[in-house]
């Protein structure tokens, strides 16, 4: 099946840094889903990105298909932004379902 | 709010016994997913259902079963509980037009 790898594995940042997260996954994809999961475990929708580039905020999420990976920016970043960053694929191949990368820990200090 | 209701949201039982996790999804969306998420396993994706059919079976032990009801909402039953089942459980809805999935708030299961 398809490989959603995610990098880096931990971030810890301070108050107002900006951080890129970076996903790739193994084969062509049709779906790609950014998710925060906050610390009481809630999957919170951030990005529907299979191709292009889109902006919500602070928050923004590339995705250039073509070479198999999907690029999350977090500007400013605030302590509610702690949390887990999960990327999700559904691959041209198969069936629906997402596949999940291991997800990206950030960690921001006061 | 993502407009998919899981129930209950936490869950304490014994090893040996029987639970079911309920799900209604959002409001028009047909497809149903199941997914585990414990501590060394990840988001492992267990079961998926549309419009009433299973659609898609993942890494379901035979001990766990599922259901989509003519309304649409799904159950999980899960069976001879182990150690091991401790675990989130989640439940999505898929938008039909673009597969978006959202998740509803989760299931805690604790097997003590």
């Amino acid at each position: 099946g398809i490989q959603v790898e995610q990098s880096p594995p931990d971030l810890i940042l301070q108050e107002g840094a900006n951080s890129t997260l970076r996903c790739n996954f193994s084969d062509s994809v049709n779906n790609l889903q950014w998710f925060h999961q906050n610390p009481w475990g809630q999957l919170i929708n951030l990005f529907y990105i299979p191709s292009g580039t889109k902006q919500n905020g602070r928050l923004s999420a590339t995705t250039v298909a073509t070479e198999r990976y999907s690029l999350l920016y977090i500007s400013s970043s605030q302590t509610t932004d702690s949390g887990v960053y999960f990327c999700a694929v559904r691959s041209d191949f198969g069936n629906e379902k997402l596949t999940f990368g291991t997800g990206t820990r950030l960690t921001i200090i006061p | 709010d993502s407009g998919v209701t899981q129930t209950p949201k936490h869950l304490i039982t014994a090893t040996g016994q029987r639970v079911t996790l309920r799900c209604s999804p959002r409001s028009g969306d047909l497809s149903v997913y199941w997914y585990q998420q414990s501590l060394d396993q990840g988001l492992q994706f267990l079961i998926q259902y549309y419009n009433g059919e299973e659609r898609a079976k993942g890494n379901i032990l035979e001990r766990f079963s599922a259901q989509q009801f003519p309304d649409l909402h799904s159950e999980l039953n899960l069976s001879s509980l182990e150690l091991g089942d401790s675990a989130l459980y989640f439940c999505a809805s898929s938008v039909v037009w673009t597969g978006e999935l959202f998740f509803g708030e989760g299931s805690r299961l604790t097997v003590l």
